[in-house]
């Protein structure tokens, strides 16, 4: 069985502060990839990051950085320097393809308010 | 690439009927689609998973005959609400897979919002 799990319900940062989300994952399959989604009032999923369990490299796109440690089982994201247009609910998932078929498990998401 | 559209957007029906919710991907084969659900404040719940040309097969707890998928074609997937009660109203997303260099990622549509009265 395969869990995501992450713990904030709800943050609520002031515009220009950092904040970082927390997701934890767990699986047996040693293969997997892991992804965080952004998702804005009007539902839509938006793409973020893929990353694959061999490739533990920190990832920065911009405001945006990934920390991916195997060793904990974590894929914490934080946002620099937030700006309003941040506020959204973002999702960590956990993907893996064994069997035959491609399972993703999405955690319960974030809630991130950020104040101007 | 790899764009997928969802259609209608958001739907309003009376309580009994069915509606039909399509799932296309625009520039690329989807080997695979997938269908989630997600009421409000909460994540997505994989409801079932469709390859073409077989049928699809449903998560624990999800009625099959209450929520009809077809996978008819490599572009194309419907799920059909039946005899929909005001309980089905939700937010309905799919996604597909099976793009050969976006291994083991999906691709989500925009998503359908039922409202059934």
């Amino acid at each position: 069985a395969q869990k995501v799990t992450q713990a904030q319900t709800e943050i609520s940062v002031v515009e220009k502060e950092d904040v970082t989300l927390d997701c934890v994952y767990e699986t047996r399959d040693t293969t997997y990839y892991l992804f965080w989604y952004k998702q804005p009032p009007s539902g839509e999923l938006v793409f973020l990051i893929r990353r694959n369990s061999f490739d533990e490299q920190n990832e920065i796109s911009g405001r945006y950085s990934w920390n991916f440690q195997k060793s904990t089982s974590s894929f914490n994201f934080t946002i620099t320097a937030s700006q309003v247009v941040d506020s959204a609910v973002y999702f960590c998932a956990l993907s893996t393809f064994s069997g035959g078929y491609q399972k993703v498990t999405f955690g319960t998401g974030t809630k991130l308010q950020v104040i101007p | 690439g790899a764009v997928v559209s969802q259609h209608p957007s958001w739907v309003i029906c009376k309580s009994g009927t069915s509606v039909k919710i399509e799932c296309r991907s625009l520039d690329f084969q989807a080997t695979t689609m997938f269908w989630y659900r997600q009421f409000p404040k909460q994540s997505l719940m994989l409801m079932a998973t469709s390859n073409e040309g077989s049928k699809a097969t449903y998560e624990q707890g999800v009625e099959k005959d209450k929520f009809l998928i077809n996978h008819a074609s490599l572009t194309l997937s419907t799920l059909t609400v039946t005899s929909a009660h005001p309980e089905d109203s939700s937010f309905y997303i799919c996604s597909a897979g099976g793009l050969a260099e976006k291994y083991n990622e999906q691709f989500f549509g925009p998503g359908t919002r039922l409202t059934v009265l």
